[in-house]
């Protein structure tokens, strides 16, 4: 199962942009990599999720490189209220079933 | 659309009792269920993975006889903590996978705070 390397925590601004970054050396053929944002006492919110290239919602944008062994979670324009730990899965259909493994998470602390 | 929920959110019992714990998909069908358990400052941990109609799966250290799991249909699971002890103290979280879009995503329920006193 592919694990998961991620920065332990960033700082940033207000209206600025945040990238967090993730490794997944041993990421597997049939793995996705999906974000989640957590926020304290609550479940992991979906962001977004993607198998290569670039994906972008209303939220978020995600970029896969070709090798697929790391991913970036692009958040535009950052607001107070984005402060959260943010996870970052890979995982999906393999032998034995389907399963993701969390990592440890990046805390993004968002200043005014 | 993809709507997980749990309940109770959050529940407080004396020591010896059980618990139980239901997480529900509310507009999709979930053939696999997560049952993952939170300390604080931690981040989640896979207690065992639950398949409709099937034994669940236990990750390792995770005693089946004491988390027991059922999943009896697409849309619901249900976590067990028998004989409660304050170790078992923690943040019970569910999610739903859903593949029925083409991608293997998992949604994730609100959780459940657990106090043993």
């Amino acid at each position: 199962l592919a694990k998961t390397t991620q920065p332990i925590s960033m700082d940033s601004y207000e209206g600025q942009e945040v990238n967090i970054t993730c490794s997944h050396n041993n990421i597997a053929t049939n793995d996705y990599i999906t974000w989640y944002q957590q926020f304290p006492s609550q479940g992991p919110r979906f962001i977004i999720q993607g198998y290569k290239t670039k994906v972008t919602n209303e939220v978020a944008s995600l970029f896969i490189p070709a090798d697929r062994k790391s991913s970036t979670l692009s958040l535009p324009r950052v607001s107070l209220s984005d402060t959260a730990v943010y996870y970052c899965l890979v995982g999906g259909m393999n032998t034995g079933g389907f399963k993701t493994i969390f990592g440890a998470g990046t805390r993004l602390f968002v200043k005014a | 659309g993809a709507v997980v929920s749990q309940h109770p959110s959050r529940v407080i019992c004396k020591s010896g009792t059980s618990v139980k714990i239901e997480c529900r998909s509310l507009d999709f069908q979930a053939t696999t269920m997560f049952w993952y358990r939170q300390f604080p400052k931690q981040s989640l941990m896979l207690m065992a993975t639950s398949n409709e109609g099937s034994k669940a799966t236990y990750e390792q250290g995770v005693e089946k006889d004491k988390f027991l799991i059922n999943h009896a249909s697409l849309t619901l699971s249900t976590l067990t903590v028998t004989s409660a002890h304050p170790e078992d103290s923690s943040f019970y979280i569910c999610s739903a996978r859903r593949g029925d879009s083409g991608l293997e995503t998992q949604y994730f329920g609100p959780g459940t705070r657990l106090l043993v006193l």
